[in-house]
């Protein structure tokens, strides 16, 4: 089942502009990861927050985590074409390593 | 950073016929796998977590005598979609997590069309 609730589930801005995209979900989480996704491909990694953390960086990424607002945002800075992909939030429960993934949300980057 | 690789990447059969898929660790052991299914323009859903040298766990609704789980070594897992429909059809994806991180090192991915 799943367990996040993304939004927007569609996101279109100008190169250059910030993006920001939210997750919220249900259960108590050990981490939430934040993963992108190129149409028809595999996940890729970006970032991870524990639950004991609350601001996170890399690079032009930012991810906040509010676990009293079971919520977690994931901020793209000065935005590049590059960025067009399709990005979801996952949280980690328990110690078996499963994710349950949101629903993502689409970002389109125009040039 | 670790490589998961699935093989093949696309497939087409037809209905009825089984198909196998391939997950592997490239450079690092993975006691633990899992395999996603995800449909167009939707999110992921987990179908099954793959344990090396047991039982494969299947997640609620999850056919486990249809979607037959191999964990055969540390480095490989594979999927088998037996007496596949059109419904199959969707794209397939697993993960490994790389020693005892939390991080998840995701395959390619794998579309399978049941004509």
């Amino acid at each position: 089942s799943q367990q996040g609730e993304e939004d927007p589930q569609a996101l279109s801005i100008q190169e250059g502009e910030n993006a920001t995209m939210n997750c919220s979900y249900k259960t108590s989480i050990n981490n939430l990861q934040w993963y992108r996704q190129n149409s028809g491909r595999g996940l890729v990694h970006l970032i991870l927050i524990r639950s004991n953390e609350r601001e996170k960086h890399s690079g032009r990424l930012r991810v906040t985590l509010d676990t009293s607002k079971k919520s977690s945002s994931l901020l793209i800075t000065a935005s590049r074409a590059a960025d067009t992909a399709s990005y979801f939030c996952a949280t980690g429960l328990g110690g078996a390593q499963k994710l349950v993934f949101g629903q993502g949300t689409r970002l389109t980057i125009n040039p | 950073g670790a490589v998961v690789s699935q093989h093949p990447s696309w497939v087409i059969c037809k209905s009825g016929t089984s198909v196998k898929i391939e997950c592997r660790s490239l450079d690092f052991q993975a006691t633990t796998m899992f395999w996603y299914r995800q449909f167009p323009k939707q999110s992921l859903m987990l179908m099954a977590t793959s344990n090396e040298g047991s039982k494969a766990t299947y997640e609620q609704g999850v056919e486990k005598d249809k979607f037959l789980i191999n964990h055969a070594s540390l480095t490989l897992s594979t999927l088998t979609v037996t007496s596949a429909h059109p419904e199959d059809s969707s794209f397939y994806i697993c993960s490994a997590p790389s020693g005892n991180t939390d991080t998840q090192y995701f395959g390619p991915g794998t579309r399978l069309t049941v004509l």
